[in-house]
């Protein structure tokens, strides 16, 4: 049963222009979420978290929306540029269960078009 | 800082051969995971150590899989006797024991087994 669903596999963007990521979990327990950035043969890097008191959460660039209500949460990337183009992982953690292990999607490939 | 540090990057060996990947975390973290990428699964966590104590091996496949962390800067997956379906990336990851603390991945090991 798979708890965080990021349903693109991929995402093509014009460089400029505005990349939406989205990814559905569905823990109501999840309380953190987080955004890694994936480049090929390299392990993941983290890029921006949000807890579930806040609903929007901006650094630089990147920002990401939380709906709990929804059960939904997008990472918005303005403008893109090329160097942008990597893999995306969704991932959340239920800090209340007592260890902070993440629960991960499986990623979204972004491409940045020049 | 040197970060997460993983070894070896490729490992190609044949079914039934004994594998042992080597991780060494940051220094100072006090957290650390092995997870396991494939396309079919996404990033699944096998196991979590905090203070070098194993405190989340459910999502170690089954008992061919063994880990251990004999101190804080070093930590050994090993899978004995290895099959086909073993192939796939497997990355350690370490973090100071806080929801705020985000995971620091190494780069990887790929795993081959013919």
């Amino acid at each position: 049963d798979q708890q965080v669903k990021q349903n693109s596999p991929s995402l093509s963007v014009q460089e400029g222009r505005i990349s939406i990521l989205n990814c559905d979990y569905t823990n109501s327990m999840f309380d953190y979420f987080l955004w890694y950035k994936k480049y090929p043969a390299e392990g993941p890097t983290f890029l921006i978290s949000i807890s579930s008191i806040k609903d929007k959460n901006e650094d630089g660039r990147f920002t990401v929306f939380l709906n709990k209500s929804a059960k939904h949460l997008s990472l918005h990337i303005v403008p893109s540029q090329p160097g942008d183009s990597a893999v995306y992982f969704c991932a959340a953690i239920d800090s209340g269960a007592g260890s902070y292990q993440l629960t991960f999607g499986k990623g979204t490939k972004l491409s940045v078009i020049p | 800082d040197a970060g997460v540090i993983q070894s070896p990057r490729h490992e190609v060996t044949e079914m039934g051969q004994e594998v042992t990947l080597r991780c060494k975390p940051i220094s100072g973290h006090n957290s650390l995971f092995w997870y396991r990428q494939t396309m079919m699964r996404g990033l699944e966590l096998l196991i979590y150590f905090n203070n070098n104590v194993p405190i989340d091996d459910s999502g170690m496949p089954e008992d061919r899989f063994s880990a251990k962390m004999p101190n804080a800067s070093f930590s050994t997956l090993k899978i004995q006797p290895s099959e086909p379906r073993d192939s796939a990336v497997y990355f350690c990851a370490s973090s100071l024991d806080r929801v705020q603390s985000p995971l620091h991945f190494g780069n990887g090991t790929r795993l081959t087994v013919t």
